[in-house]
């Protein structure tokens, strides 16, 4: 069974607006949550990440805000820019382990 | 580049070969991860390393072997994979394994087994 779960698979925003990427998890022992992103050819890389103590965190264009009664976190980036068009994983967490959701592939256009 | 390369970036293997996949962090970092995506699945955690010593294997098949012969490199050991085993295979580090959170990955190894 899936902990962690990103429902959208693609995403496409213009260029400018606000990117909105969301996350479920069921897993409540989970006490820490990231984002990373992916380039093609490339393995992902950290962008942000809140602690369950915490409901938001802002660095820049990009906040996580954090939901624990729902289980639920979001990613949004604004303004968006060409250069955010990426695969977006939501992790959390738990154990000294990561869990990984399946990404939201986001394209950003002109 | 994130301080974690990987060797080789792509391979090719029938079921019957032996082929290694090799990791290596120059970011001082004592935790090291295999990780596995298939296409359309999230990353699946293989093996975990701390300190050189292996701290977790997350229901791996044996055809997987992992080495770790000193903190900054890892290697996985591959034998009579199937079909079902072609995936990303990416390899990542962290300071230890208490601060999971923020790993930094290689670019990854597409594997395709024929």
């Amino acid at each position: 069974d899936q902990q962690v779960k990103q429902n959208s698979p693609s995403l496409s925003v213009q260029e400018g607006r606000i990117s909105i990427l969301n996350c479920d998890y069921t897993n409540s022992m989970f006490d820490y949550f990231l984002w990373y992103k992916k380039y093609p050819a490339e393995g992902p890389t950290f962008l942000i990440s809140i602690s369950s103590i915490k409901d938001k965190n802002e660095d820049g264009r990009f906040t996580v805000f954090l939901n624990k009664s729902a289980k639920h976190l979001s990613l949004h980036i604004v303004p968006s820019q060409p250069g955010d068009s990426a695969v977006y994983f939501c992790a959390a967490e738990g154990a000294q382990k990561l869990v990984f959701g399946q990404g939201t592939r986001l394209t950003i256009n002109p | 580049e994130t301080g974690v390369t990987q060797t080789p970036r792509h391979l090719v293997m029938g079921m019957t070969n032996k082929k290694s996949l090799k990791c290596e962090q120059h970011l001082g970092h004592n935790a090291m991860y295999w990780y596995k995506q298939s296409a359309k699945k999230p990353l699946e955690l293989m093996f975990v390393y701390n300190f050189k010593e292996q701290t977790e294997n997350n229901s791996v098949p044996s055809r997987f072997s992992p080495e770790c012969p000193n903190s900054s490199h890892l290697f996985l050991h591959l034998h009579t994979l199937q079909p079902e085993d072609s995936a990303l295979y990416l390899c990542a580090s962290s300071q230890d394994i208490a601060g999971a959170g923020e790993q930094y990955f290689g670019p990854g190894t597409r594997l395709t087994v024929t």
